[in-house]
């Protein structure tokens, strides 16, 4: 069965620097999205992107966040300046052709800003 | 905000049926009613969904009540490895726009030797 590959699967940082999370998605999915969830609390979502553009973003989603679909196969979500508060496990997903189409979520990657 | 509730905790003996239920009372009619799972701080994985029909597939069961204010995953047959977090999550479809998932605290379901 196809799946949501995510690299890498844990992320040290200093705070202050950028840091790129990838996500593959399955193959025939058109819609992506990036959730997180901080240690403890629930899965929050961050952000949708569909036809190389956003969707829809939660108010975690501010300037510091960007989303990308350079190469139409890797997604990727950029933090600019990380803080500490960014720690967490960030969740890819994506969906298929239909408005009810489930998500499937990858495994994600740990951030750790120190 | 999520618009389910489940109880935070439950737990069931390992090949028993375990019933998990939610309650949604404030369904609107372009609402789906999904189920997720997360293990351990894995992703979230897709179980199952319905409209308001009673829908089964390999791993479980999804009963709605007519009125679809509330519904129940059943899994048949727990194993150990069904110890996890159960999120029922109502979500629209005809919004125009494949729609975010939103999380609640879900239920925890514990599966006893």
């Amino acid at each position: 069965e196809p799946e949501v590959t995510q690299t890498p699967s844990h992320q040290v940082t200093q705070m202050g620097q950028e840091v790129i999370l990838r996500c593959v998605p399955i193959s025939n999915h058109l819609y992506f999205y990036w959730y997180r969830q901080i240690l403890g609390q629930k899965v929050e979502f961050l952000v949708s992107f569909y036809n190389n553009e956003i969707s829809e973003k939660s108010e975690i989603f501010d300037d510091q966040f960007s989303v990308e679909r350079p190469d139409g196969s890797n997604f990727t979500l950029k933090i600019r300046s990380t803080k500490l508060e960014d720690s967490a496990m960030y969740f890819c997903a994506g969906a298929g052709r239909t408005q009810y189409s489930p998500l499937h979520f990858g495994n994600g990657t740990r951030l750790t800003v120190t | 905000d999520a618009k389910t509730t489940q109880p935070p905790s439950m737990d069931c003996a390992e090949g028993r049926a375990a019933n998990l239920p939610c309650n949604h009372s404030t369904i609107s009619g372009n609402e789906y009613v999904y189920w997720y799972r997360q293990i351990h701080s894995q992703g979230p994985q897709y179980i199952i969904h319905g409209l308001k029909n009673n829908e089964t597939n390999e791993m479980a069961s999804l009963i709605i009540t007519e009125d679809r204010k509330s519904s129940t995953l059943i899994l048949p047959h727990a194993t150990l490895r069904d110890t996890a977090v159960y999120y029922c999550i109502v979500r629209p479809w005809n919004t125009g726009a494949n729609s975010k998932l939103t999380f609640g605290k879900g239920i925890t379901l514990s599966v006893r030797p």
